[in-house]
């Protein structure tokens, strides 16, 4: 294992509800990302957060809303969210971003997403 | 700007025989290389990178890859291939003097059949 968990594994929910995904790492880091991955296309970054300060937004729609409480934990509140929200949203830290790229990125098993 | 390709959405291969997983990569400057593998319902696990130095590198479970700059590539190969390589694999790229943020290709789905 990784040591970056994220939970629930899976997850339906209806248009109008609000849930939240849940990501801790256990290795240290001080940076953690939030990707969405759907088939057959490029993972997309979605948030970075580098020593518990948000530094990336990726264009992401406000029915997405992280929050980061410390550098082991990383949520993503999700409501009124659309079908085409539906995917697999990956968690994953690093030591930290925007040093030399010289860091490997470490995944969590990801969140399967429904939305209907 | 940077950007990664994986031209092939899916590669067969016979188990024992060679394997080719390609990427090729757009970046201005230098690039750092990486593959990573995701087997079923996991997140991805990194497999190796390409920094400086030797253009050659090897990395887990046997695989390696080549870093040519001119071609722009940084193809996954492994000389045997084994049904449990069956996976999906991602390059990434990341640009130096960047955001330092890696930029993911869409994936190859590798499957390696006995």
């Amino acid at each position: 294992e990784t040591g970056v968990t994220q939970t629930p594994r899976h997850l339906v929910m209806g248009m109008t509800n609000k849930k939240s995904l849940k990501c801790e790492q256990h290795l240290g880091h001080n940076a953690m990302y939030w990707y969405k991955q759907s088939a057959k296309k490029p993972l997309e970054l979605m948030f970075v957060y580098n020593f518990k300060e948000q530094t990336e937004n990726n264009s992401v729609p406000s029915r997405f809303s992280p929050e980061c409480p410390n550098s082991s934990h990383l949520f993503l509140h999700l409501h009124t969210l659309q079908p085409e929200d539906s995917a697999l949203y990956l968690c994953a830290s690093s030591q930290a971003a925007y040093t030399q790229g010289r860091e490997t990125q470490y995944f969590g098993p990801g969140t399967r997403l429904l939305v209907l | 700007a940077q950007s990664v390709a994986q031209p092939e959405d899916q590669v067969n291969v016979a188990e024992g025989n060679p394997l080719t997983v390609k990427c090729t990569y757009s970046v201005s400057g230098n690039p750092y290389l990486f593959w990573y593998v995701q087997y079923p319902n996991r997140g991805l696990q990194f497999l190796l990178k390409y920094i400086t130095g030797d253009n050659l590198v090897k990395g887990s479970y046997g695989f390696e890859a080549e870093f040519n700059k001119s071609q722009t590539s940084f193809h996954l190969k492994k000389p045997s291939a084994l049904v449990s390589d069956s996976a999906l694999y991602f390059c990434a790229v990341i640009a130096e003097g960047g955001s330092y943020i890696p930029t993911f290709g869409r994936g190859t789905s590798l499957i390696v059949h006995p």
